[in-house]
């Protein structure tokens, strides 16, 4: 079954952009009509959608963190990536990297990666 | 775009139910039948029990089960479990291809 890996470093420098990368493994990013999602989760706080791709390459965003975020697919490493650009303290959290078979909902979910946002 | 509203807590024994509110208003909630419910263990990763307000994906419990009426969706847990208990998150579509998360709710099964 689909697999999601989320990598990229645990420290990032106030202002600097945030890159992460999720791996997808037992199957293809690019079969099937499937978009692929970033959830972030504060630590002790509640879920926050970041934005998707789908596999056209066509993207969406959260509205408040459109300006800083971008994501972007490579099917020849069947991997899609995170970057959000000048980062706070506030940025601090668990990204999570799935899997939407629809715009609504995600059935698939990475184990999430800590990034943690310090000088 | 604010998120959806939970109860903080709720509680329950074993055996019995019990029902998560979440309410949005009629841009995201009430608006669409695109509703989804998370199960989220402490350190682990959301797992989908619940999408398109009443939907269970392969391999969830018929004890989960899902409902709206207006700007209001439920999640319903009968033959409650100590495996039940952990955090629970609705989410909705919100329009121009979003969505947007409730902000949680803790189920303690006493």
């Amino acid at each position: 079954q689909v697999q999601l890996q989320e990598s990229g470093p645990g420290l990032v420098k106030p202002s600097q952009t945030l890159s992460l990368t999720c791996t997808v493994s037992g199957g293809s990013i690019s079969s099937g009509s499937y978009y692929w999602s970033w959830i972030r989760q504060p630590a002790g706080k509640g879920l926050e959608w970041i934005g998707r791709i789908y596999t056209s390459g066509s993207t969406n965003y959260n509205p408040s963190l459109k300006s800083r975020v971008t994501i972007s697919v490579d099917t020849s490493k069947n991997q899609f990536s995170l970057k959000l650009s000048s980062v706070t303290a506030a940025d601090t959290a668990v990204y999570y990297c799935a899997r939407a078979p629809r715009e609504r909902y995600m059935d698939v979910w990475g184990k999430g990666t800590t990034v943690t946002v310090s000088s | 775009q604010s998120a959806l509203t939970q109860p903080a807590s709720v509680s329950g024994s074993p055996g019995q139910s019990i029902t998560i509110s979440c309410t949005g208003t009629s841009s995201d909630v009430g608006g669409y039948n695109y509703v989804s419910w998370y199960q989220q263990h402490p350190g682990k990763a959301p797992k989908l029990m619940i999408y398109d307000v009443s939907k269970r994906p392969s391999g969830v419990s018929n004890r989960f089960s899902g409902s709206k009426s207006g700007n209001t969706a439920s999640l319903t847990i009968s033959g409650l479990q100590a495996e039940d208990e952990a955090d629970y998150y609705c989410c909705s579509y919100a329009g121009s291809s979003t969505v947007v998360f409730g902000g949680g709710t803790k189920l303690t099964v006493l």
